[in-house]
């Protein structure tokens, strides 16, 4: 069965960097796009970014840009998240999500969220 | 553009409850509409793809509409029950083929 599998919760320090580790299985990797969305503390959810697992390239939110990268590892069918220069307001719920298909645009399978702590 | 949502509703079990997301610019046409049902300490599940259509093991207590007059999307739910206590959020694409959420209904049932 098809499963997002993500690291483990970090705590991090305001100016630091993160990354985040996002396993699928249960499907070949190449055939869907990868998205992340995160959710503060009280918020609702916010998209970051998306990535093409063939290698094609990642497109970002435009609050993001210079600040995250989506990459890929097809030998492990892992998605990494990295978020650089950290604020306490970028403590939240980051979930990696699984679009089912181009044409629609629907998130069939998440994973089951990493919490990231940022505080000095 | 935004999606608008009603903030919070609150129903007793076995009412029918109906959420709406409204898009500010653009038709609601334009780009599908998805639903998603959030509760603390459980990953996000859709409970309504493409405007109305349900994913496979969503209960038919569970149904989606559009309506280009009112520019809107709908989440109808029949029947309520207690677990369906959750945060709902609607979710859409710009044009530029970036993701948007709504704001968000807190249901209390």
């Amino acid at each position: 069965q098809v499963q997002l599998m993500q690291s483990e919760a970090e705590v991090q320090k305001p100016g630091a960097s993160v990354r985040l580790s996002c396993k699928t299985s249960g499907y070949t990797f190449s055939r869907n796009y990868i998205h992340w969305v995160r959710q503060a503390p009280g918020q609702g959810p916010e998209w970051m970014g998306i990535i093409d697992p063939r290698g094609t390239g990642a497109d970002y939110a435009r609050k993001f840009l210079g600040r995250v990268t989506l990459t890929t590892d097809s030998s492990t069918a892992t998605v990494y998240l990295d978020l650089a220069s950290l604020t306490p307001d970028d403590t939240a719920l980051y979930y990696c999500a699984r679009e089912y298909d181009q044409s629609s645009g629907w998130f069939d399978y998440w994973g089951q969220g990493t919490q990231v702590s940022v505080s000095s | 553009f935004v999606l608008t949502q009603p903030h919070s509703l609150s129903q007793s079990p076995g009412d029918t409850v109906t959420i709406s997301c409204t898009r500010s610019s653009g038709s609601i046409a334009d780009n599908y509409v998805h639903w998603y049902q959030m509760r603390p300490g459980s990953s996000p599940t859709t409970v309504i793809r493409e405007y109305d259509q349900r994913p496979s093991g969503v209960p038919d207590r569970f149904s989606g509409s559009i309506d280009t007059s009112s520019n809107s999307a709908s989440l109808t739910i029949s029947g309520l029950k207690t677990e369906d206590e959750a945060d709902y959020y609607c979710q859409s694409y710009d044009a530029n083929n970036r993701v948007i959420f709504g704001g968000g209904t807190k249901l209390t049932v």
